[in-house]
Formats: structure tokens, sequence, C-alpha cells
């Protein structure tokens, strides 16, 4: 069963622009919540992180806001850049287990 | 430091065959994760190991995936009489510690494809 939903599927932003990618779980028992970016070929690099007692977290460019009581966390991409044009992933985790959502493309037009 | 590895990076083979999938983990890393990446899919989890602990199979799809971790280092995933639904990326991930918020490392993967 497809424990934690991301969309969309596919973002294109233009160079400067805001990214923003939404992730839904349901298993009340997740207490990280990663975000990994993955270039073709290469296998997926944490972007940032965040626990469920925070409800934003910001590193550069990146801020993952997270609403515990909808059980929803974003990612939002702030002056996307071209080489920000990867696949994100949004994944859920206790201390066995990790399920992701299904990958949003993103590509940055220049 | 080296990363984790996986070989072989690519595996061609035909429907019916048994297919062994290698991960060597980040040395000192306890714990080590595999998941599979099917196109246009999301990443799967699979199985874990922690230590010398019996392995978390929850996620192996069928009884024909089976994994074993030697000496608490390298894994091997192997795949019994695969079927061409088992067309996919095998990644494996490892970590320092088994706590949830401990960064998951992954190695490059390995791209199988079942004819």
């Amino acid at each position: 069963q497809q424990q934690v939903k991301q969309s969309p599927q596919s973002l294109i932003v233009q160079k400067g622009g805001i990214s923003i990618i939404n992730c839904a779980y349901e298993n009340t028992a997740f207490d990280y919540f990663p975000w990994y970016q993955q270039f073709p070929g290469k296998g997926p690099a944490l972007l940032i992180a965040i626990r469920p007692d925070v409800s934003e977290k910001k590193e550069g460019r990146f801020t993952i806001s997270f609403n515990k009581s909808a059980k929803q966390f974003s990612l939002h991409i702030m002056d996307s850049q071209p080489g920000d044009s990867a696949t994100y992933f949004c994944a859920a985790s206790t201390w066995n287990d990790m399920r992701f959502g299904a990958g949003t493309r993103l590509t940055v037009k220049p | 430091g080296a990363g984790v590895s996986q070989s072989p990076s690519n595996k061609v083979t035909e429907k019916g065959k048994d297919v062994e999938l290698r991960c060597d983990p980040i040395s000192g890393h306890t714990a080590l994760y595999w998941y599979r990446q099917s196109l246009g899919q999301g990443l799967e989890f699979l199985i874990y190991f922690q230590g010398n602990s019996a392995p978390d199979k929850s996620g192996l799809p069928s009884d024909r995936f089976s994994a074993e971790r030697t000496g608490g280092s390298v894994s091997t995933l192997t795949i019994q009489r695969t079927q061409q639904e088992d067309s996919a990326v095998y990644l494996c991930a490892s970590t320092q510690s088994p706590l949830s918020t401990d960064t998951q490392y992954f190695g490059p993967g390995t791209r199988l494809t079942v004819l």
C-alpha cells in the first residue's frame, strides 16, 4: 500500500522561481521525514530532513514545512536553478522502515 | 572515504534465471537496507539488516527474493527464477546506526533487466 503520497509527478519551473513539492503520510508512527535528490544514473542523496517536533526547517534555498495534524509536509526550493533539475523523493520512516513517495521530476528552465 | 558500492552496475538476464546482487556498505555502518526502484515508480523498501539481528523481510515481494548479510558487512540480494516484472534498479543504503534520524547513504544501484 502507498503510505506516502507525493505530488506533483512532474514540475517545470523557470529559473529563479519557487519549486514546491508536497507529501502526505498515513502512519503516525513515522518520526523522521527526509527528502532525497536523485540525478540520473545516481542513487538518491539526502537533501534535507525534519522531525515532527519542528514545523519548519531551512537549509540554504531548501525549506521543509511540516504539518503534523494534517500529516503533510512539503519541500520548497527558492530561487530554483537549472542544476536543481532532478527527481526528488520524500520519505517517512520509523527506526526500521522507510517509505518513499513516488518521486517528482523537477525541470528548471534557464 | 569510500561510499556504498554495488555490483554489478548492470545485469541482463533471461527469464527464469537466478541473479545475485551485491552491496558493500560503508565500513562501520551497522544498518543496511535494500530498495527497488521501478521505472516511473518510487523507491520500494525490500529488506533491512541491523547488525547480527534477524533481518526485517517484510518488504520482500515474493519468496523468490532473499537476502543475506555476511559478517555484518557485505550483503547479497538473490532473486530466483527471475520474471520480467523484476526489472528495476536495486538500491542499497547503509546507515551508521539504526536510528531513524540517521542519514542513509545510497549506492549507485544495480540495473536489472529481465528479458
